[in-house]
């Protein structure tokens, strides 16, 4: 079974720091990962994804996450918050191959502060 | 490209009316899904499609009823609506599910 852990439901940073939400995953096989952002009343959008491939995958907006199997996570950073950066933020997981669905986390809510 | 496309965007339902959820898609997608968005839950699967006439139940099918007549179109019928339905709704369309499309949503309010 998959499933995905956010550790944080919300994370509250100042503008220009550094942003980390954390994401544990749980996979019987291999998993691709993903983060979705969430912007207030739009729908999702794909920040980045994992597939197998290089680790350390960068995605759109200055974002980055690193998927370190040993300890089966897939943390988001981006080194300086921006005020669009404010958002709910999903980690998703899914294996690798048939018609299978997504799993999301239960998301981390981001506030920036000015 | 219109991508996924859904109607309406917002409704509001009296307990025991019943409604259908548009959701279509013009990338010839084989897959399609429904999911149902609720504050701290994430997005939890209801049914999906592998294909036009092949529907398959996710996590929370109960209440809600699909059909897959044509590949674009995939909608998702409440039969008689429930205050618990209050959600909001988005469809995925995909070829591979590493790559899903979403739509815009539709917000449901059951009173």
């Amino acid at each position: 079974a998959q499933s995905v852990t956010q550790l944080d439901s919300h994370v509250s940073v100042s503008e220009g720091t550094p942003v980390l939400l954390r994401c544990n995953y749980s996979s019987s096989y291999s998993p691709s990962l993903f983060w979705y952002v969430q912007h207030p009343n739009k729908g999702l959008q794909l920040l980045l994804k994992y597939t197998s491939a290089a680790t350390l995958v960068k995605g759109i907006n200055g974002f980055e996450a690193e998927f370190k199997k040993s300890e089966t996570s897939f943390h988001l950073t981006k080194p300086s918050a921006h005020m669009s950066d404010a958002a709910e933020y999903f980690c998703v997981v899914t294996i690798q191959t048939g018609a299978n669905n997504l799993f999301f986390g239960t998301g981390t809510r981001l506030t920036v502060i000015p | 490209n219109a991508g996924v496309t859904q109607t309406p965007k917002f409704q509001v339902l009296k307990t025991g009316q019943s409604m259908t959820l548009q959701c279509a898609q013009d990338m010839n997608h084989e897959y399609m899904s429904w999911y149902r968005q609720d504050p701290g839950m994430g997005l939890r699967l209801i049914h999906y499609s592998v294909g036009a006439g092949i529907t398959d139940q996710g996590e929370v099918p109960n209440g809600y009823n699909v059909s897959r007549s044509t590949t674009e179109d995939f909608p998702l019928r409440l039969l008689s609506a429930a205050p618990s339905q209050t959600s909001v709704y988005f469809c995925a369309s995909y070829v591979d599910p590493r790559t899903q499309y979403f739509g815009p949503g539709t917000r449901l309010l059951v009173l």
